[in-house]
């Protein structure tokens, strides 16, 4: 099976930067990725990692190391309305479905 | 493009009662995905499809069936409703298991 672990809450102001990290275990690791979820809303896709490395897309980067079963979404100049919840997924291989994160709940502050 | 479109929006069943969810989407996408969220929670799958004709079981199957006779649906089936099938459930579809595209949602209250 697997499993992920991230921080239940994180807490920033604005302008800041802020780290999300999660770990992974899984018997046969695909890739990574990373969602975000709004109060009340649904989830929309940010960025996906399987290769080692940095990937960045406007403000959000997401970063990957396979070999520490370890990967972070990074948010630069947060604005509040990042404030959300952010879902770690992983996928095995051979598997043709995600397994999300408990979710990181961002609070950006004025 | 509508993208993903869950029906209906809210429900409220009695225990016991069965129910329909269904989910279209208008993207082509081959993959689509059945999941649940309770409050503090992330995202449980509990079927999904690789094509049409096909389903496979997810986490959380039991006390739910699905059908996936046409490309574009995928439709969610409560037999006999419970108090624990309360939540929030979402559907997605995509052309990539990594990338989904997700609806906005179904509120079920089960009393």
């Amino acid at each position: 099976g697997q499993s992920l672990e991230q921080p239940s809450e994180v807490t920033a102001v604005e302008g800041a930067i802020v780290q999300i990290n999660c770990t992974y275990q899984t018997s046969g690791f695909y890739g990574l990725s990373w969602y975000q979820q709004h109060d009340g809303g649904a989830p929309t896709f940010l960025s996906y990692n399987a290769l080692d490395g940095l990937e960045e897309t406007g403000r959000f980067s997401s970063f990957l190391s396979r070999s520490d079963s370890y990967g972070y979404l990074l948010l630069q100049e947060l604005q509040m309305k990042d404030s959300a919840s952010y879902f770690c997924a992983v996928r095995d291989t051979g598997r043709r479905a995600l397994t999300f994160g408990s979710g990181t709940r961002l609070q950006v502050q004025p | 493009n509508a993208g993903v479109t869950q029906t209906p929006k809210f429900r409220v069943l009695k225990t016991g009662q069965s129910m329909t969810l269904l989910c279209a989407q208008d993207m082509n996408h081959e993959y689509m995905y059945w999941y649940r969220q309770d409050p503090g929670m992330g995202l449980r799958l509990i079927h999904y499809s690789v094509g049409e004709g096909t389903t496979a079981k997810g986490e959380v199957p039991d006390g739910y069936n699905v059908s996936r006779l046409k490309k574009q649906n995928f439709l969610l089936g409560l037999e006999s409703a419970a108090p624990s099938q309360t939540s929030v459930y979402f559907c997605a579809s995509s052309y990539s298991p990594d990338e989904q595209f997700f609806g906005p949602g179904t509120r079920l209250t089960v009393l």
